[in-house]
């Protein structure tokens, strides 16, 4: 069985400031993995992904993460943030043999002071 | 326009009155998923659909139905309706079922049992 864990639940930031939320899967073989972003009172948007190649993924919006294996983790990164990115970030994985299914972490609220 | 339209997003009904939340795709997608949404708990997959008539049950499938009569359709059934389904609900699509595709959302359906 597949899993996500976000350990930061809520995170507070100022406009600038540099901005790295975790994420830890637990899966024993390959993986796709997600960042989704759900602005208030919208949906889910893809912000980036990770199938394979180079373990460094650049996203929208100036959004990065890097896939490190050893550490089954998948961390959402930005050097600075605006208010604008204020909202609710998702980490998802899909393992290679669970068909189509995704899991998703608990989620991280962030809000962006201006 | 490329969407995912559910109805209604907004819903306010009693224990044990039957309802339905429809989901529709324009996007000649195969694969369909409904997820619930629920604080701290992230999202978790109730329903998925890899085609028409073939549907499968995901992590938190009790007290839900689905069917796949269409390719564009993927309605989600409420049979008797309990307090603790009310949640937020999301209908999502992609292209295939082969995993490293993204999903499209819904915009949401908020559904309150009392």
């Amino acid at each position: 069985a597949q899993s996500v864990s976000q350990h930061n639940h809520h995170v507070i930031l100022s406009e600038a400031a540099s901005l790295e939320l975790g994420c830890n899967y637990s899966y024993g073989g390959t993986v796709n993995l997600f960042w989704y972003v759900q602005y208030p009172g919208q949906h889910l948007q893809l912000l980036l992904k990770y199938f394979s190649g180079d373990p460094l993924v650049k996203g929208i919006k100036g959004f990065e993460a890097e896939f490190i294996k050893s550490k089954f983790s998948f961390n959402l990164r930005k050097p600075s943030v605006q208010w604008s990115d204020t909202a609710e970030y998702f980490c998802a994985v899909n393992g290679r043999n669970a068909g189509n299914m995704l899991t998703f972490g608990g989620g991280t609220r962030l809000m962006v002071k201006p | 326009e490329a969407q995912v339209t559910q109805n209604p997003r907004y819903l306010i009904t009693v224990t044990g009155k039957k309802l339905t939340v429809t989901c529709s795709q324009n996007m000649n997608h195969e694969y369909m998923s409904w997820y619930r949404q629920d604080p701290g708990l992230g999202l978790r997959q109730i329903y998925y659909s890899m085609n028409v008539e073939v549907t499968d049950k995901g992590d938190v499938p009790e007290g839900y139905k689905v069917s796949r009569k269409e390719k564009r359709n993927f309605p989600l059934i409420l049979e008797s309706p309990s307090p603790n389904q009310t949640s937020l609900y999301f209908c999502a699509s992609s292209l295939s079922g082969t995993g490293h595709q993204p999903q499209h959302f819904g915009d949401g359906t908020r559904l309150s049992i009392l």
